[in-house]
């Protein structure tokens, strides 16, 4: 079936670090593929997509590359401020969205 | 405009008893989907209805149902809750079916807050 498999936290960093959290995906077919933020108390926000091989999503600093050959979709940034603190999910969809288990981040200052 | 919107925002019920989740889709929307988010873990699907017919089911009990009305907004309703249905209930709204095309974006609400004691 399909699944997401996302790096495991909680991760801290300090302020302007650079940032990734890894993201694997087993699917039947071509998904798209999404990364979602859920900061404390609030639903989740869509925060970038892919839809094809080697397409690149991008949003407020962060990237990621669709990698068929390793069926990765890690999320990066170069440099995190305090506000990044939140859970972020992988996910993708097939015929609905299936999550990742979520990785809680916190940037101190 | 409005995004999605759920109600109520938190509530807190018995074992035994009965639940009921509505989900107002931002406007134009004709697809809502419902998921739930068990504290610590990502969000499970538990219903897809598109112009008011169910078009998709997770993995769950009968006790959970839903359905859509003609204004597009949805229930989702759960009977004889268990302490294990506590969680984050989360609405979705899109304009199209939800995974059938790249193009289709999937907007969620905050999400209601279900304790079950």
């Amino acid at each position: 079936g399909n699944s997401v498999t996302q790096m495991e936290g909680p991760v801290t960093l300090s302020e302007e670090a650079f940032l990734t959290i890894n993201c694997t995906y087993t699917a039947t077919g071509y998904p798209s593929l999404f990364w979602y933020v859920q900061y404390p108390g609030e639903g989740l926000q869509l925060l970038l997509k892919a839809t094809k091989a080697d397409d690149k999503g991008s949003n407020k600093g962060f990237e990621a590359t669709y990698r068929k050959e390793t069926t990765s979709f890690h999320l990066e940034k170069g440099s995190v401020q305090v506000s990044d603190s939140a859970v972020y999910f992988c996910a993708l969809t097939a015929q609905k969205l299936v999550f990742g288990q979520g990785t809680r981040l916190t940037i101190n200052p | 405009d409005a995004g999605v919107t759920q109600s109520p925002t938190h509530l807190i019920k018995t074992r035994g008893q009965h639940v009921t989740l509505r989900c107002s889709p931002i406007s134009g929307h004709k697809s809502v989907s419902w998921y739930q988010q068990v504290l610590g873990q990502g969000p499970q699907f538990i219903f897809q209805y598109y112009e008011k017919e169910e078009r998709g089911r997770g993995n769950f009990p009968d006790r959970f149902s839903a359905r859509q009305f003609p204004n597009y907004s949805s229930e989702l309703n759960v009977n004889a809750l268990l302490l294990g249905d506590s969680a984050l209930y989360l609405c979705a709204s899109s304009f199209r079916i939800q995974g059938q095309d790249s193009g289709n974006t999937i907007y969620f609400g905050e999400g209601s807050w279900l304790t079950v004691v």
